[in-house]
């Protein structure tokens, strides 16, 4: 069974840092791109970013507002994703989980985390 | 920016059919994802590539999509559909990354 499982989550001040990881099993992680999503009951599901796979590049893309902020990394030998959050504001406050989905051959097999909590808070 | 309109909310009763649409200019470009929100669990994916189902999705969930309009159909939704859906494309005009939709909560009862 494929097993996404994110740590790392917490309390944290207006301007702190905290550093997000996803560890996943069952599947073979360097052939896969990896993203982060957050969501909170007010403003639902926000894409987050995402980490191409080695053979893409391994490139990090970011949305808007964490742009400059936040780090996406990965370790394909620990078949671990990181997420580095700085400078965290208020409105980071959310539960992120970590995705990855591979589509084609007649299916799509698509793959969460149970999400871990960030909390920003003064 | 770009952005992914639907409803915010549907409503229907046990048995009959549920549309929830989601509206976007790239959406002849790119395709439609639907996911399936309950509160404290992961997301689900129940349509992907604007109209099919991956395996183990009920076949009531149906998607189709024409032009800017995506649209979401539960065929006979049940008490457990009720969830918060949102769709997921994405943007081809600036940022060129996937996006959410702000998502609709659909009420069966």
């Amino acid at each position: 069974d494929v097993q996404l499982v994110e740590s790392g989550g917490g309390l944290v001040r207006p301007g702190g840092s905290l550093r997000l990881s996803c560890a996943v099993s069952g599947l073979s992680f360097n052939n896969v791109w990896m993203t982060w999503v957050r969501h909170t009951p007010e403003r639902g599901l926000e894409w987050v970013g995402r980490i191409k796979d080695e053979a893409d590049g391994g490139t990090a893309d970011y949305a808007a507002p964490v742009k400059g902020r936040f780090t996406i990394s990965r370790e394909d030998s620990q078949n671990t994703v990181f997420l580095q959050m700085d400078n965290l504001k208020i409105e980071d406050s959310a539960v992120y989980h970590c995705n990855t989905k591979k589509c084609g051959g007649g299916n799509c097999n698509d793959y969460w985390g149970q999400g871990t909590l960030v909390t920003v808070s003064s | 920016s770009y952005e992914l309109t639907q409803p915010p909310s549907v409503s229907v009763s046990p048995g009959q059919t549920a549309r929830i649409t989601c509206s976007g200019d790239a959406l002849p470009k790119k395709y439609t994802y639907w996911y399936q929100k309950k509160s404290g669990q992961a997301p689900v994916l129940v349509i992907y590539e604007d109209n099919k189902r991956p395996s183990g999705i009920p076949e009531r969930f149906s998607g189709s999509s024409s032009g800017t309009l995506a649209t979401l159909t539960i065929s006979g939704a049940q008490v457990e559909d009720e969830a918060d859906f949102y769709c997921y494309s994405t943007d081809t005009t600036t940022s060129r990354y996937p996006l959410f939709g702000g998502g609709t909560k659909l009420t069966v009862l």
